[in-house]
């Protein structure tokens, strides 16, 4: 069954650190992945998709077949990072299966 | 247009009345999708259009929920004698639909619903 999982409903950091937001998938073919983002009292929004291999406010995030994997990271988390994360793959159709998300705090 | 809107945004019902949702997306969108989210989870698929065509439908859409996107534009989610298990965010998304690339779904900001 396709499935994501995200295994940390909380991440706590200090300004400056690195952050890894992890994510798992289950999925019989080949994955689209992505990072969701929502900031307090904003909708949904796209971070970044795995096919683009792009970094977006200093995210990056890397497709690891072997392991199912598509972890998200940053180097140096900011303040304005704290936000819930969401990871989701695209299934038929073009319909997401997210995860459970995942709280980053990120304390000055 | 300043993307996907959603009406109401928040709706108080009793337990057995119907309820109605109306999603408005982007104009250019053909395809349209409606995710529920209860507290604590992700958002979870219920169904989605392509233009006026209801194409799939969840488990998780029990036969006291219908949508129709009757003009291919704005769509409707109706659910009929509410449960309190329906308290919810309800989400709408929409993404134009060309074969074989993905284009970013983009999202309203929601309906909650809750039933007393």
């Amino acid at each position: 069954a396709q499935r994501v999982t995200q295994p940390e409903k909380l991440l706590s950091v200090f300004k400056g650190a690195p952050v890894e937001l992890k994510c798992n998938y289950s999925y019989s073919g080949s994955p689209e992945l992505f990072w969701y983002v929502q900031y307090s009292r904003q909708r949904l929004q796209l971070l970044l998709r795995h096919i683009s291999r792009e970094s977006i406010k200093g995210f990056t995030a890397d497709l690891n077949k072997g392991e199912t994997s598509f972890h998200l990271k940053k180097p140096f988390a900011q303040e304005e990072d704290s936000a819930m994360y969401y990871c989701a793959l695209n299934n038929q159709g073009g319909k997401l299966i997210f995860g459970q998300g995942t709280e980053l705090s990120v304390k000055p | 247009d300043t993307g996907v809107s959603q009406d109401p945004r928040h709706k108080i019902t009793k337990r057995g009345q119907n309820v109605t949702f109306r999603c408005d997306p982007i104009s250019e969108h053909n395809r349209l999708y409606w995710y529920r989210q209860t507290l604590g989870q992700g958002p979870e698929f219920l169904t989605y259009f392509q233009n006026e065509a209801q194409l799939e439908k969840s488990r998780l859409l029990s036969d006291r929920f219908s949508a129709e996107r009757p003009k291919g534009s704005f769509s409707t989610l109706e659910i009929q004698r509410t449960e309190q298990g329906d308290s919810a965010m309800y989400l709408c998304a929409s993404r134009q639909g060309l074969a074989g690339a993905y284009n970013e779904q983009f999202f309203g900001p929601g309906t909650r619903l809750t039933v007393l």
